[in-house]
């Protein structure tokens, strides 16, 4: 099946940094990549759109200044959490969609990033 | 917006049961997954249904599509601990890539 691959897997950083996430389709073209935020045991929460040669569309909630997404090839889609506070802190998930039979819209997920802001 | 369902939230089983999660909406979709998590992994696609009625086997689990495409369940017949995991129901509405997702059924088989 389809590769995403996200880099860093996890990362500590202090309150007032900010934080880069990659996402990357290994096998495929994306020209749509999805971001996802997803607190212990609860489901997934769309962040954002993210179009290549575009800019993103960002879900009714999301802070388009605090959280950059930037897809600048057909390949990575990158996030950056902006001067990062401890409420920050979470598993930040990527997908990738490969369009299937009749459009079925599959997504392949990346492994994950977990974020934690001390 | 479309929402989607699930229940239970918290399923905890000894192994060798059976079980059924639920996923319900008042939503059409045009095609629903499902998917499994383990912790500090990303979700796992399991299995798209896109038939109304449709039925699908994986080993043993089983996925049910609903007749008027809002809602589709999932079996999994003699659970073992290794089915532990976070499933989440996802549908999507005609040709869109973007999925709703399901709240989750956090799934614990005990040995």
């Amino acid at each position: 099946g389809a590769v995403v691959s996200q880099h860093p897997s996890w990362v500590i950083c202090k309150s007032g940094t900010s934080v880069k996430i990659e996402c990357r389709s290994l096998d495929f073209q994306a020209t749509t990549m999805f971001w996802y935020r997803q607190f212990p045991k609860q489901s997934l929460m769309l962040m954002a759109t993210s179009n290549e040669g575009s800019k993103a569309t960002y879900e009714q909630g999301v802070e388009k200044d605090k959280f950059l997404i930037n897809h600048a090839s057909l390949t990575l889609s990158t996030l950056t959490v902006t001067s990062a506070h401890p409420e920050d802190s979470s598993f930040y998930i990527c997908s990738a969609s490969l369009r299937g039979p009749k459009g079925t819209g599959e997504l392949f997920f990346g492994e994950g990033s977990r974020l934690t802001v001390l | 917006t479309q929402l989607l369902e699930q229940s239970p939230q918290f399923l905890s089983i000894q192994e060798g049961e059976n079980l059924t999660v639920y996923c319900n909406s008042s939503s059409v979709f045009s095609s629903l997954q499902w998917y499994r998590q383990e912790p500090g992994e990303g979700p796992v696609l399991l299995v798209t249904v896109v038939t109304g009625g449709e039925v699908k086997k994986l080993k043993r689990l089983t996925f049910q599509f609903g007749d008027a495409r809002k809602d589709s369940s999932l079996h999994i017949t003699a659970a073992q601990p290794g089915d532990t995991g976070l499933y989440l129901c996802a549908g999507a509405a005609g040709s869109a890539r973007q999925l709703t997702f399901g709240s989750g059924t956090q799934l614990t088989v005990l040995p």
